[in-house]
């Protein structure tokens, strides 16, 4: 089956600086592809949808410029979180279609759990 | 923006016990999928429901979709400690769209 994967898995940094998280589609290209927040014991938030090729479209309430999401190839996209705050500690998630499935489900990365310090 | 209500959000039962949880909307979906999510982890695909009235098992599980394709439920016999989880319902509004997700169920099975 489709397969994402999402590095790093876990990551601690200082406040203020920048955090890169990258998102794969391994086995098949995804011309799209969506980040997610999720808080504990809570359903995942939309944050943004990653088209290749063209600028993401960031959710309502959502900072483009905290949080740069580049998809530069069918099968990578990148979420950094910009000057980072504790605030913005958190489980993100990313997710992408495979268009060959007969399903409609969606594949998500095993996550990135964030803790700014 | 369509809205999925999903309850219950907390579920503690005994091993043994059955349980429905249950996802509604007032918008049409073209699909609705049902995932589980275990801590740490990203959702799992369970199953994905289309067609109004369809009903879909997976072992202990059924799925079962609305005849007017809004809302769904999840009936789980026997539960187990494995099947412990957050249980997250999505619906598309279609292929290859976002989802929407719903508020979650937290299902604790106790041994």
């Amino acid at each position: 089956g489709a397969v994402v994967s999402q590095h790093p898995s876990r990551v601690i940094c200082k406040s203020g600086t920048s955090v890169k998280i990258e998102c794969r589609s391994l086995d098949f290209q995804a011309t799209t592809m969506f980040w997610y927040r999720q808080f504990p014991k809570q359903s995942l938030m939309l944050m943004a949808t990653s088209n290749e090729g063209s600028k993401a479209t960031y959710e309502q309430g959502v900072e483009k410029d905290k949080f740069l999401i580049n998809h530069a190839s069918l099968t990578l996209s990148t979420l950094t979180v910009t000057s980072a705050h504790p605030e913005d500690s958190s489980f993100y998630i990313c997710s992408a279609r495979d268009g060959r499935a007969l399903d409609y489900g969606y594949t998500f990365g095993s996550g990135t759990r964030l803790t700014v310090v | 923006t369509q809205l999925l209500k999903q309850s219950p959000q907390f579920l503690s039962i005994q091993e043994g016990e059955n349980l429905t949880v249950y996802c509604n909307s007032s918008s049409v979906f073209s699909s609705l999928q049902w995932y589980r999510q275990e801590p740490g982890e990203g959702p799992v695909l369970l199953v994905t429901v289309v067609t109004g009235g369809e009903v879909k098992k997976l072992k202990r599980l059924t799925f079962q979709f609305g005849d007017a394709r809004k809302d769904s439920s999840l009936h789980i016999t026997a539960a187990q400690p494995g099947d412990t989880g957050l249980y997250l319902c999505a619906g598309g509004e279609t292929s290859g769209s976002r989802l929407t997700f719903g508020e979650g169920t937290q299902l604790t099975v106790n041994p």
